[in-house]
């Protein structure tokens, strides 16, 4: 198990308000990723960095997401301004070997 | 088209039956291929990797088709605890590149 730790675990919030998802790999890693998971349209590759420089970032639905990874141990994904439509579950993710390993996952709820 | 297409279920079986999940994939640049498996309101993890060759786990057996660009996924002698639901997940290119997920198979297994 690689480890990674997500937080917050749930998150409910406000349309308008700012809402930041922090990722931390428990041991750095090269790679990192950011999906979102909604029954709709399932689990969606939103950015992904490779050696905490970020190379693709085409799945970022709008200018209202961010992503940074300031060091290979820490990660944030941030939504400013957050609309209802945003309410999934956000995981991280990180590359060991042939396979990506899933933190826990952020519940978000936008009301 | 999407990248990885799967039929959504749900499957709802007996235990002690067989059910066989299928997987479609558009690109033929596709290199590696898994099954993830994600328990509710839990994070996906690698279940097992698909070769060319076929393989078995166990009670669980993959098959991969080039040719038609189709992967399967075969569980024998159904357990409660295989209630999940399954992803297929392909990669493009060198182990470095990203994974691309189906929407998942959802597989209930009743007493």
């Amino acid at each position: 198990d690689a480890g990674v730790i997500q937080s917050p675990r749930h998150e409910v919030t406000e349309m308008g308000q700012e809402v930041t998802l922090r990722c931390k790999p428990i041991s750095g890693h090269d790679y990192l990723f950011w999906y979102r998971q909604t029954m709709m349209r399932g689990l969606e590759l939103l950015i992904y960095f490779n050696n905490n420089v970020p190379i693709d970032d085409s799945g970022m639905p709008e200018d209202r997401f961010s992503a940074k990874m300031p060091n290979a141990s820490f990660s944030t994904l941030k939504i400013q301004p957050s609309e209802p439509r945003d309410s999934a579950v956000y995981f991280c993710a990180i590359r060991g070997g042939n396979e990506q390993f899933f933190g826990p996952g952020t519940r978000l709820t936008v009301l | 088209r999407k990248e990885v297409e799967q039929d959504p279920g749900p499957f709802n079986v007996p235990e002690g039956a067989t059910v066989a999940f299928n997987c479609t994939y558009s690109n033929s640049a596709s290199q590696s291929f898994f099954w993830y498996r994600q328990d509710c309101r839990k994070e996906p993890k690698l279940l097992m990797s698909v070769y060319s060759s076929g393989n078995e786990d166990g009670r669980f057996t993959a098959q991969l088709n080039r040719a038609s660009q189709y992967i399967s996924l075969l569980i024998r002698d159904s357990k409660l605890s295989d209630s999940a639901t399954y992803l297929c997940v392909v990669r493009r290119g060198s182990t470095l590149g990203r994974l691309y997920f189906g929407r998942g198979t959802q597989l209930t297994v009743w007493p």
